[in-house]
C-alpha cells in the first residue's frame, strides 16, 4: 500500500529565507507524485508533479522538488519566502493501477511566513 | 478554461438528514473523484467516478454514495448524516486517458452537520 509522510505539521520561516518541506513515500512501483497548496477556504492546487521525466522539477510560484529514489523522498524547496506563500501544502502520491487511480496525500504542512 | 466547480460552497443539515453535493469536471475530463478533509483526519478518498461507473470507493460506510452523469458531473450523496461527517468535501476531474493521473480539484464544499 501507498503511503505518504510529511515531516512537521507546521512551519515557519522569515520572508525571504528558505523554504523546504519534507515528503517521503512508500510504493511498490515506480510513484507519481505531486505537491498540492491549499491556501485558507479553498481548494488544491497543483503547484508541480514527478512523472519520471526528470528528478528535479519546477513548478509554480519559484517552487521546486527533487525526487530522490534512494531516500524515497520528494521534498518541496523555494529559495526565498514570501508572504503570500502562507498556505497549507499537501504531498500526494498515485499509483495508477494498483491504488484504483487515487491520490493518497500526506497530512500536509501547514507554513507561516513571518515578516 | 473553466476549472472544476462545485456547489453548494456551505451545507448546513442536522443530524439524520441526507446531504446532496454536486461537481463539473473540466470540459473534456471523464473522471471525477471525491475527497473528505475533515478536522484531524487530513484527506480522505471516498469515490472515484469514470464513465459514469463507479470504479473505486475509500474506507467509508455505505451511507456515502454518488453518481457520475452522461455530461460527467457527478453527485456525492451522504444519507443518515452524523456529526463526523462534517468537513469540506473536495471533488477531483481527470482526462481517464491521462498517464500521470494529474487530478485539477474545485474549491469545496463545506458541509457542517449539527
Amino acid at each position: 500500500a501507498q503511503s505518504v509522510t510529511q515531516l512537521g505539521s507546521h512551519v515557519s520561516v522569515s520572508e525571504g529565507a528558505l523554504v523546504l518541506l519534507r515528503c517521503n513515500y512508500s510504493s511498490s512501483v515506480p510513484p507519481y507524485l505531486f505537491w498540492y497548496v491549499q491556501y485558507p477556504n479553498q481548494g488544491l492546487q497543483l503547484l508541480l508533479k514527478y512523472t519520471s521525466a526528470a528528478t528535479l522539477v519546477k513548478g509554480i510560484n519559484g517552487f521546486e522538488a527533487e525526487f530522490k529514489k534512494s531516500e524515497t523522498s520528494f521534498h518541496l524547496t523555494k529559495p526565498s519566502a514570501h508572504m503570500s506563500d502562507a498556505a497549507e501544502y499537501f504531498c500526494a502520491v498515485s499509483d495508477l493501477k494498483a491504488a484504483g487511480n487515487k491520490l493518497t496525500f500526506g497530512g500536509g504542512t501547514r507554513v507561516l511566513v513571518k515578516p | 478554461e473553466a476549472g472544476v466547480t462545485q456547489s453548494p460552497t456551505h451545507l448546513i443539515k442536522t443530524r439524520g438528514q441526507q446531504a446532496t453535493l454536486r461537481c463539473s469536471p473540466i470540459s473534456g475530463h471523464t473522471s471525477v473523484y471525491w475527497y473528505q478533509q475533515a478536522l484531524g483526519l487530513g484527506l480522505q478518498f471516498l469515490l472515484w467516478y469514470d464513465e459514469g461507473e463507479e470504479r473505486n470507493r475509500g474506507n467509508f460506510p455505505p451511507r456515502f454514495s454518488g453518481r457520475q452523469f452522461p455530461n460527467y458531473s457527478s453527485e456525492l450523496n451522504v444519507n443518515a448524516l452524523e456529526l463526523e461527517d462534517s468537513a469540506l468535501y473536495l471533488c477531483a476531474s481527470t482526462y481517464s486517458g491521462s498517464s500521470y493521473n494529474e487530478q485539477f480539484f474545485g474549491p469545496g464544499t463545506r458541509l457542517t452537520v449539527l
